[in-house]
């Protein structure tokens, strides 16, 4: 099993560019998470799911948009970038009393 | 909504001496996660505490939990340098999970 994969681990963007992070997992669970952290701090949750079709907020969903249409992807889209969205972002997915998190993702806007 | 605390956010230990670590919850939680996050890394699972009174041991850390009191405890045992990183507790809503701030933990030998 792979678990939870995350890509790109690394992207620099312009102000005003859009991007996707992918986020996919093989364990058939079906909540899943995006979460940011920026430096020195926590996890703060930005949008969640649980299961295909179902998405919701958390506590910072501004700029951010998600999609399940599969239990497998939850693809986190980034419209307009700014450069407070400078952060590293992990996805994670749930099951099994157990939390299982990708690698992440650095993305920087300048 | 969930709120998660944890205290302190920032401690440095000698090496060989025990501490704890405190992460108060305010609402009902069905369970509650401690993880360990290396600089630069993503997070890796430590405990995950299910039920009240529920005492789990890793190596020289140790986690507990008390739902009547909404609080769960990391405790180190003598420290060793490996130790030193950043552990989160993690506390679990209705759907949404929700993380303490953290504690930097140094372990100075």
């Amino acid at each position: 099993n792979a678990g939870v994969t995350q890509t790109p681990k690394f992207r620099i963007l312009k102000i005003g560019q859009s991007m996707t992070l992918q986020c996919t997992q093989d364990m058939n669970h079906n909540y899943m998470y995006w979460y940011r952290q920026d430096p020195g701090m926590g996890l703060k949750l930005i949008y969640y799911s649980v299961g295909a079709g179902i998405t919701d907020k958390g506590e910072v969903p501004n700029g951010y948009n998600v999609s399940r249409s599969t239990t497998e992807d939850f693809p986190l889209r980034l419209e307009l970038a700014a450069p407070s969205q400078t952060s590293v972002y992990f996805c994670a997915s749930r099951g099994n009393e157990k939390l299982f998190f990708g690698s992440g993702t650095q993305l920087s806007v300048l | 909504e969930l709120k998660v605390e944890q205290n302190p956010l920032f401690l440095s230990m000698q090496e060989g001496k025990n501490y704890t670590i405190y992460c108060n919850y305010s609402t009902t939680s069905d369970r509650l996660y401690w993880y360990r996050q290396d600089p630069g890394k993503s997070l890796e699972s430590l405990f995950v505490l299910l039920s009240n009174g529920a005492v789990k041991q890793e190596g020289r850390l140790m986690a507990s939990l008390d739902t009547k009191a909404r609080l769960s405890t990391l405790h180190i045992t003598a420290a060793v340098h490996d130790l030193s990183a950043t552990y989160f507790c993690c506390g679990a809503g209705s759907y949404q999970l929700t993380f303490g701030k953290g504690t930097k933990l140094s372990v100075i030998p």
